[in-house]
């Protein structure tokens, strides 16, 4: 009954290497995200797609390239990885009011070596 | 622009101490959101609140307490009788306006010593 479930949950690859982490959520929710926390514990968003249209794409290099299926998914795929992209990437879902909360997924940790 | 500050990066009490987490924010919007979220060493953000800001209501959850001030623009959360298993680092997040996403605080980490 796990309502933002994200695979796998430790991902450690070497540099160069292609990754995707992908995420489902069964709350209904139209909305989705992909934030990054960074060593220092700073929590960044960086794409969310509506109903499978992208809606915030922040400043992230364009190695990353998120890809929405349908609204219950959304998958985060990594190319050419750099020691730089190790961190925990959290996938989140909300309606689109606000009231409705955000609720986040457990998190993949990423190693890159 | 969404801004959210927590000035204190790290704080230490004993068990049963009360302690009090700051956070202030910065919007132009009129409508907006507040969330606290905690964040243990297992990893899993888990909420624990959330204040629109037409409601200034202060409100007290069990040892948890949250005290909204709009003329300060703070958010402040208060654990009373603080326990080991508070232990975790503590977010506080703002959505304002017609952005989607939450702008988050940079943290503060909470070490409950026995």
């Amino acid at each position: 009954d796990t309502a933002v479930s994200q695979t796998p949950k430790y991902l450690v690859t070497q540099m160069g290497n292609d990754k995707s982490i992908k995420c489902e959520q069964n709350l209904g929710h139209d909305t989705m995200y992909w934030y990054k926390q960074d060593s220092k514990k700073f929590l960044k968003i960086m794409f969310s797609y509506n109903n499978k249209e992208l809606i915030i794409n922040e400043t992230v290099p364009n190695r990353f390239s998120p890809k929405s299926p349908d609204k219950a998914h959304l998958n985060l795929h990594i190319n050419s990885l750099e020691l730089g992209d190790s961190a925990v990437y959290f996938c989140a879902s909300s309606q689109p009011d606000a009231w409705g909360g955000y609720t986040f997924g457990s998190g993949t940790r990423l190693t890159v070596v | 622009a969404q801004k959210v500050t927590q000035a204190q990066t790290e704080i230490s009490v004993v068990e049963k101490e009360d302690v009090t987490l700051d956070c202030v924010y910065e919007t132009r919007d009129t409508t907006y959101y507040l969330f606290w979220y905690k964040q243990p060493p297992s990893g899993e953000l888990v909420f624990l609140i959330r204040r629109n800001s037409f409601d200034e209501q202060n409100e007290i959850s069990g040892r948890y307490s949250w005290n909204f001030q709009k003329s300060t623009s703070s958010f402040n959360f208060t654990i009373t009788a603080s326990q080991v298993v508070d232990s975790a680092v503590y977010f506080c997040a703002l959505r304002a306006g017609s952005a989607r996403q939450l702008t988050f605080g940079s943290g503060t980490q909470l070490t409950v010593l026995p």
